[in-house]
């Protein structure tokens, strides 16, 4: 069975730091990693996907790294903004499937 | 990506009674999922929407409880049917898009429908 794991459950930090979150995963079948933002009440919002073939992705001040050897993928935040604060989640799929497994999620707060 | 509508975005509803979901894409896509978050909760699938044919449905999940409908390839409807408290969440809906240079198996979500059972 697929089990997705985020650590810390909650995390906060002073505005300007940088800041990894973390994701492990228990299949290494894996074949995408997708990293979302939910802010409270709302859908989730896309951020990066790293393809199985791929070791990271870049998009602005964000980095995401896929090991699959580890299982274990980051998401790097540089110089975090209050308006990072959210909840960071990681989802896995497997070749062959769009379905999503999701880890539980990261509460970030940046505090001003 | 796309825009993605769900319609109602939040809703509060007395027991047994039964509430229907609609999500509109605004770009044809074959598959579209329903997804639910439980209060302090991840996501969780509830079904697979196939255009032209039944749901397909996780474990945990049933028709009767949740009936889907996807009459084309930008509509889909779910229906939460008979509801208890325990039915209290965010339901999600998911598509994935094969164009626009978008890698596959990317999913996009919509704003999400609130539900509360009193």
């Amino acid at each position: 069975k697929q089990e997705v794991t985020q650590i810390p459950a909650a995390l906060s930090v002073p505005e300007g730091e940088n800041l990894v979150l973390n994701c492990s995963f228990t299949d290494s079948a894996i074949y995408n990693l997708q990293w979302f933002r939910q802010d409270p009440g709302k859908g989730l919002t896309s951020l990066l996907l790293i393809q199985s073939s791929q070791r990271e992705q870049t998009s602005g001040r964000l980095n995401a790294s896929l090991d699959k050897s580890s299982g274990r993928s980051t998401l790097y935040i540089a110089a975090s903004q209050p308006g990072d604060s959210a909840t960071y989640l990681c989802a896995q799929t497997q070749g062959g499937s769009e379905k999503l497994v999701f880890g539980k999620g990261t509460k970030l707060t940046v505090n001003p | 990506s796309a825009v993605i509508s769900q319609k109602p975005s939040r809703d509060i509803c007395q027991r047994g009674t039964s509430l229907t979901i609609q999500c509109q894409v605004d770009s044809q896509v074959t598959m579209m999922f329903w997804y639910r978050q439980q209060p302090g909760q991840s996501l969780t699938l509830i079904a697979t929407a196939n255009q032209g044919s039944e749901a397909t449905y996780e474990s945990g999940f049933v028709i009767d409880k949740f009936p889907i409908s996807r009459p084309n390839l930008t509509f889909s409807t779910l229906t939460v049917s008979n509801m208890s408290p325990e039915d209290s969440s965010i339901y999600l809906c998911s598509v994935a898009l094969q164009t626009g240079g978008r890698p596959p198996g990317e999913l996009f979500f919509g704003e999400g429908s609130r539900l509360t059972v009193l």
